[in-house]
């Protein structure tokens, strides 16, 4: 059973270009999961999938950010005109969510946006 | 907000078991206590999780007390490959059936020789 895997798993971009980051969830996992974690600090959640609808957004996720599952596998993560706060490591997570007790979420390796 | 409370870093001596603390006196009765690490530039691991019972797997064992309102991650036999920073979180149920993990700044654990 392979793990969550994200592309690319760095990146540098410069001020004002657009980025885009994929999530390829557990096969099977119908719940998908983005935070976003700063140095130094713990990761902070920042939007949810249930198959393909995103279902909720932390205030964290600007205008500038875009996310989708279209087809409730993958997902990608966009940011627009990004600005140099944006520079962090963005986690996906997913997870199976067969009842509250049985709905763990595990961890991709994340991708390390710079913005210079 | 973060709801839980551990102290900054610990340090562990190899093959001794490490103990981990972790506050969460406003825990609510359906929260489930989650115990993650990581492990330098790698994201998040799973370790173990909990609701009132005490829990076993292959990595750890969570110990929480009768009240809830603390617990404690134990590692049996720590290697220097469980250095890591050890995150005890309470998972907060979103209004669309979703669960978010709030991380707080966590247990840096030193395992040394």
């Amino acid at each position: 059973d392979t793990g969550v895997s994200q592309n690319p798993r760095h990146k540098i971009t410069k001020r004002g270009q657009n980025v885009t980051f994929r999530c390829d969830p557990i096969s099977e996992h119908n719940r998908l999961y983005w935070y976003r974690q700063t140095l130094g600090q713990g990761p902070e959640f920042l939007t949810y999938f249930q198959n393909e609808a995103q279902l909720e957004k932390s205030r964290l996720l600007s205008d500038r950010f875009s996310a989708e599952r279209p087809k409730g596998s993958f997902s990608t993560l966009e940011i627009q005109r990004t600005e140099q706060g944006d520079s962090a490591m963005y986690l996906c997570a997913s997870s199976l969510a067969v009842s509250s007790w049985r709905d763990t979420q595990y961890f991709g390796p994340g991708t390390r946006l710079t913005v210079l | 907000d973060a709801k839980t409370t551990q102290p900054p870093s610990m340090d562990c001596a190899e093959g001794r078991a490490a103990n981990l603390p972790c506050n969460h006196s406003t825990i609510s009765g359906n929260e489930y206590v989650y115990w993650y690490r990581q492990i330098h530039s790698q994201g998040p691991q799973y370790i173990i999780h909990g609701l009132k019972n005490n829990e076993t797997n292959e990595m750890a064992s969570l110990i929480i007390t009768e009240d809830r309102k603390s617990s404690t991650l134990i590692l049996p036999h720590a290697t220097l490959r469980d250095t890591a920073v050890y995150y005890c979180i309470v998972r907060v149920a979103l209004s669309n059936a979703g669960n978010m993990l709030t991380f707080g700044g966590g247990t840096r654990l030193m395992v040394k020789p």
